[in-house]
């Protein structure tokens, strides 16, 4: 199973942009990078996901490196409300074609006023 | 309007009592997933239904049981509490799998007093 690595934690300033960087040297070429992020005490929030190409929907963007070893999820003018154990996610194949999210330890993002 | 219903919020049980949780979506989606998260732990996944096609991850216990009476509907079913299946159960539901994000409910806190 491909495997992802994230700073523990990251401080923002509010208003700023937010980068939140993943490596994941040993993606698959058929394995999707996900992002999803968990509030405190609430159900993971899906943000956004990419094969090869850059991503952006009205959440954040998603910059995937050419070799695919490694991605940064943006936030382009992070508020309060984006604080949250933030997610990156290699979607692996399970058996009989199905897949599964694991989740790592996840990035604790704190957005400072 | 919510998309994935999780009954109750919070769930108070006796060791060794019998306990459902339960899990609607309004998504007509194919697949439903049951996660358990422990507190500071990532969620993890405990099993799945692909429409009625059920798939246990293999480190699930035998204590724990799951129904999906129709497309809408996923029980989550803990035959014998322990003190150590306190922990928050995320119910998600994707359209299909290879491609497609995860919708996750609020989530069920158990305690087992």
């Amino acid at each position: 199973d491909a495997k992802t690595t994230q700073p523990t934690s990251m401080d923002c300033a509010e208003g700023r942009a937010a980068n939140l960087p993943c490596n994941h040297s040993t993606i698959s070429g058929n394995e999707y990078v996900y992002w999803y992020r968990q509030i405190h005490s609430q159900g993971p929030q899906y943000i956004i996901h990419g094969l090869k190409n850059n991503e952006t929907n009205e959440m954040a963007s998603l910059i995937i490196t050419e070799d695919r070893k490694s991605s940064t999820l943006i936030l382009p003018h992070a508020t309060l409300r984006d604080t949250a154990v933030y997610y990156c996610i290699v979607r692996v194949a399970h058996q009989g074609g199905s897949e599964k999210l694991v989740f790592g330890k996840g990035m604790k993002l704190t957005v400072n006023p | 309007d919510a998309m994935v219903i999780q009954n109750p919020r919070y769930q108070v049980t006796q060791f060794g009592k019998p306990v459902t949780l339960s899990c609607s979506q309004t998504l007509n989606h194919n697949v439903m997933y049951w996660y358990q998260q422990k507190s500071s732990q990532a969620p993890k996944l405990l099993f799945h239904y692909y429409d009625k096609d059920f798939n246990n991850e293999a480190d699930t216990p035998d204590n724990f049981q799951s129904r999906r009476p129709n497309t809408s509907f996923c029980f989550l079913d803990i035959r014998s509490p322990g003190l150590g299946d306190a922990a928050m159960y995320l119910c998600a539901t994707s359209r299909d799998f290879l491609g497609y994000e995860q919708y996750f409910g609020p989530g069920t806190r158990l305690t087992v007093t």
